[in-house]
């Protein structure tokens, strides 16, 4: 199976700064990689899918970017509202694979 | 809006059974696939099933292939998840997951709020 690896575990980061999380995916999966946040007690929320497409009514602080093995989801400027967990994962094989998560925590 | 809501969890003893249900609203569900991803307490997101939009194809994660079984009812608008022979680590939130294209191996574009399974003895 492809094996997922989120970088780095916690981020811990002020209201306002840039947030880089990367996802590196054992062998390529071409661009069909999503990203999802999730926070305590709720169910994921797709943010990004094909590396780079944000979902429906996601603010422009959000980019994904990669293809191949690498990935990187970039929020530009901090809000309160983005402090959470989030995930990438992988629909290039079966089975589908996510990554272990990296903690965006506040400062 | 779209609307995915499970039932069915609760406490079985190791070796038991539990059938999960999805009950979704707001699309089409007889023109997508379905998934279930599960989230053991403290610990990261695992997909579990894929159901094809009619119910002619299925895929399981290694963990579960054999003792777990998704269906789908599209007249009933309802998707199922058969958890036989469980065990303490398949203790988990589940969560049903709407496919987001017409793409077999998908993202999941909505998801409901998870139902609990604790097998315990």
């Amino acid at each position: 199976e492809i094996v997922l690896t989120q970088s780095p575990a916690t981020l811990s980061l002020s209201p306002g700064e840039r947030a880089t999380l990367s996802c590196r995916a054992s062998e390529s999966v071409n661009r069909y990689l999503a990203w999802y946040q999730q926070k305590p007690g709720q169910a994921p929320r797709l943010l990004i899918y094909d590396a780079s497409n944000r979902a429906t009514g996601l603010p422009a602080r959000f980019s994904g970017s990669g293809s191949g093995t690498d990935f990187s989801l970039i929020i530009s400027s901090l809000e309160p509202e983005d402090f959470a967990v989030y995930y990438c994962q992988q629909r290039s094989k079966w089975p589908l694979t996510f990554g272990g998560g990296t903690k965006v925590e506040i400062k | 809006q779209v609307q995915l809501v499970e039932s069915g969890g609760g406490v079985v003893q190791p070796g038991g059974s539990l059938r999960l249900s999805c009950a979704p609203s707001g699309f089409t569900f007889s023109t997508f696939g379905m998934h279930w991803v599960r989230q053991a307490p403290g610990k990261g997101l695992e997909w579990v099933a894929f159901i094809r939009f009619d119910g002619t194809a299925q895929y399981y994660a290694d963990s579960v292939k054999g003792r777990f079984t998704i269906s789908r009812d599209n007249s009933k608008n309802t998707l199922y998840l058969q958890m036989n022979s469980l065990r303490p680590e398949d203790t988990a939130v589940y969560f049903c997951a709407k496919n987001r294209g017409r793409a077999e191996a998908g993202d999941f574009d909505y998801w409901g709020q998870g139902t609990l399974v604790t097998v315990s003895s």
